[in-house]
This record gives C-alpha cells, sequence and structure tokens, in this order.
C-alpha cells in the first residue's frame, strides 16, 4: 500500500547538533508539507513543497530547512539544533481530488533537543 | 493570517450522547474543510471533508457547513469511549494549496 513514512520516530540530540528527519511517500504526490505541533499552538507550518527543486517557508520556518530532489522524500533539517525546537513534527502529503486538495500525515517524530 | 478557531475543551460527553464540536475560520475565500482526529502520541487521521454548504453524513459522523457564517461543524452520534480524541479542524485555498488547522478540541466520552 502507498504511504507516507517518517524516520526517526524518536530522537534526543544536543544543542547545537544539525538534525535531519527523513519523510518518504509512496503515492507520487507532488505536495509535500512539515509541520510542527506543540501543545497550545497545534499544527504550524515550517516548509512546504509544490514539487522538485520547489520549497517554500512556512510560519515558522527560522532555523530549518528543507530539499526536495525527488518526489518521493522531502527532508527537514535543523541546522543547528535549539530546545526550542523540541517537539513532535508532522511530515504530510496532499492530493487534489475532484477540485480538492486532501492532505494525509506520517506518524510523526518526536524530537527531543538537551 | 489565515485563522481557524476551535473551542480547545475538554468537551465532556456520555457514552451515547451527541458530541458537536465547532469550528470557525477567518478567509472566506477557503474552498475545503476537514476533520481530522488524533489520539494521543498519533498522528492526525482524516475523518471527514465537505466543500458544499449544507450536511455531509458518514456513519455516526455528521460534517456541517455555513459559509456564510464561516462555521463548520462535527457531530458524532452515539459517542463511544474510542472517539476519546483530540479532532482538528483544517481548511485549504485550493489555489495555494496550503492547509490551516484549528488547535483542536479534546473529547472525552465518559462510559
Amino acid at each position: 500500500d502507498a504511504e507516507i513514512t517518517q524516520s526517526p520516530r524518536h530522537k534526543i540530540t544536543e544543542t547545537g547538533r544539525q538534525v535531519t528527519l527523513a519523510c518518504h511517500q509512496t503515492w507520487n504526490h507532488n505536495n509535500m508539507f512539515w509541520y510542527r505541533q506543540d501543545l497550545g499552538h497545534g499544527l504550524r507550518l515550517i516548509h512546504y513543497s509544490y514539487g522538485v527543486q520547489d520549497t517554500n517557508k512556512g510560519e515558522v520556518s527560522d532555523g530549518y530547512s528543507v530539499s526536495r530532489s525527488n518526489t518521493e522524500d522531502l527532508p527537514l533539517t535543523l541546522e543547528s539544533a535549539a530546545s526550542s525546537q523540541t517537539s513532535v513534527y508532522f511530515c504530510a502529503s496532499s492530493e487534489s481530488r475532484d477540485g480538492h486538495n486532501i492532505q494525509y500525515f506520517g506518524a510523526g517524530t518526536r524530537l527531543s533537543v538537551l | 493570517q489565515k485563522e481557524v478557531e476551535q473551542n480547545s475543551g475538554p468537551l465532556s460527553v456520555p457514552e451515547g450522547a451527541i458530541a458537536s464540536l465547532n469550528c470557525t475560520y477567518s478567509d472566506r475565500g477557503s474552498q475545503s474543510f476537514f476533520w481530522y482526529r488524533q489520539y494521543s502520541g498519533k498522528s492526525p487521521e482524516l475523518i471527514m471533508s465537505i466543500y458544499s454548504n449544507g450536511d455531509k453524513e458518514d456513519g455516526r459522523f455528521t460534517a456541517q457547513l455555513n459559509k456564510a457564517s464561516q462555521y463548520v461543524s462535527l457531530l458524532i452520534r452515539d459517542s463511544q469511549p474510542s472517539d476519546s480524541a483530540t479532532y482538528l479542524c483544517a481548511v485549504n485555498d485550493y489555489g495555494f494549496n496550503k492547509f490551516y488547522f484549528g488547535s483542536g478540541t479534546k473529547l472525552n466520552v465518559k462510559p
């Protein structure tokens, strides 16, 4: 079955280290998204991509970067991890169906920055 | 900034009752509306979508949309303890293909 997978599921790192979270989807969706979810803030958009070589900043992009070299993958990199980036990170992809976009989520990565 | 507002709850209902979850949105250009269910420690799961004014029913779930009032709701009939979760409202503007989420309403269904 087609799906969207995130790895690792859990990660503990230290302040200042570079961290990359992987997202891989087999639906062949052009549109992919990264969110973070924190108590009291809901889902906040970090970066998104509408296709290969396309990346865009979301509302909380500072300290994060993404690259899109193929349709299947959108890795999220924390250049220098900070304690404020401790969060749960969700990757999502969307498809267009009957003129509407529908979004599906991966299982999430729980990141702790110590 | 496009906003989606939900009452954070918790909303407590007894088993078998109707749970009513509400959501308002700020952007009149929004065209697609969704309800996601999120169990604690899990990812959001799409349970309902609605695109036109009125009601849409799927099993025990009914989504209601009123674009004039910029209001969307989710009714859960015959609520079960397994419905206890956080429900996220999301809206989408097709032209920009970005999704805006509310912060979620926590539902507790008591046996």
